[in-house]
């Protein structure tokens, strides 16, 4: 069964501190992995995108690795920030889904940045 | 531009009552998604309509309906709500596979 399975799920950090988040799956094959960002109350933001053949992948403070041999990705936020505090979602796209939405959704890490 | 706007935010509704979700979206998108958001659990698809014309069932369609009324507008409708639609909807969109965009989102709850 495809699936999507996020570490830890939940994590308390000093502002201004690194963390990295862990996505592990068991989609194969698969398109491509992206990390999305849910601040509260609101919709997925995309963070970062990767295709099965790409290692890594940076958006400013966000930078996502990816090992498709080991089935795990993982996102890490530097100098973390106040408003990273959000839920980080990892979402996996098995091959030949295209357009039809049916995207495996990890569960998420909540992340709190306190002052 | 406002990309995919959902209303109502909030709507609390008893069981047995009906209502619809509306979405649309102003990027020319031709794929439209709707998914469900629960405590603990990843979003699930309820419907999807990969262009205009077309609807199809995700993986949790039961008790719900789907209208592709446009190429901008995808509406889903509850007929009978039940206390385990209780969730925070989100409706989507995209182009190419690489990029979705999501609503803000439509949080119910059925008593």
């Amino acid at each position: 069964k495809n699936q999507v399975e996020q570490s830890p799920q939940s994590l308390i950090i000093l502002e201004g501190k690194n963390c990295t988040l862990q996505c592990n799956y068991t989609v194969s094959p698969f398109s491509n992995l992206r990390w999305y960002k849910q601040d509260t109350g609101r919709g997925p933001v995309s963070l970062t995108i990767m295709t099965f053949s790409e290692n890594t992948k940076s958006n400013g403070r966000y930078t996502a690795t990816l090992d498709a041999d080991t089935k795990q990705s993982s996102l890490h936020i530097t100098a973390s920030q106040l408003s990273d505090s959000a839920s980080y979602i990892c979402v996996v796209s098995p091959y030949g889904s295209g357009n039809t939405g049916k995207l495996i959704f990890g569960q998420g890490t909540t992340l709190q940045v306190k002052p | 531009n406002a990309g995919v706007t959902q209303t109502p935010k909030f709507q609390v509704l008893k069981t047995g009552q009906s209502m619809t979700l509306q979405c649309a979206q102003d990027m020319n998108h031709n794929s439209m998604y709707w998914y469900r958001q629960d405590p603990g659990m990843g979003l699930r698809l309820i419907y999807y309509s990969a262009s205009e014309g077309t609807t199809d069932k995700g993986e949790v369609p039961n008790g719900y309906n789907v209208s592709r009324l446009n190429k901008r507008e995808f509406s889903l409708r509850l007929e009978s709500a039940a206390p385990s639609q209780t969730s925070v909807y989100f409706c989507a969109s995209s182009e190419v596979v690489l990029g979705y965009t999501f609503g803000s989102g439509t949080r119910l709850t059925v008593v």
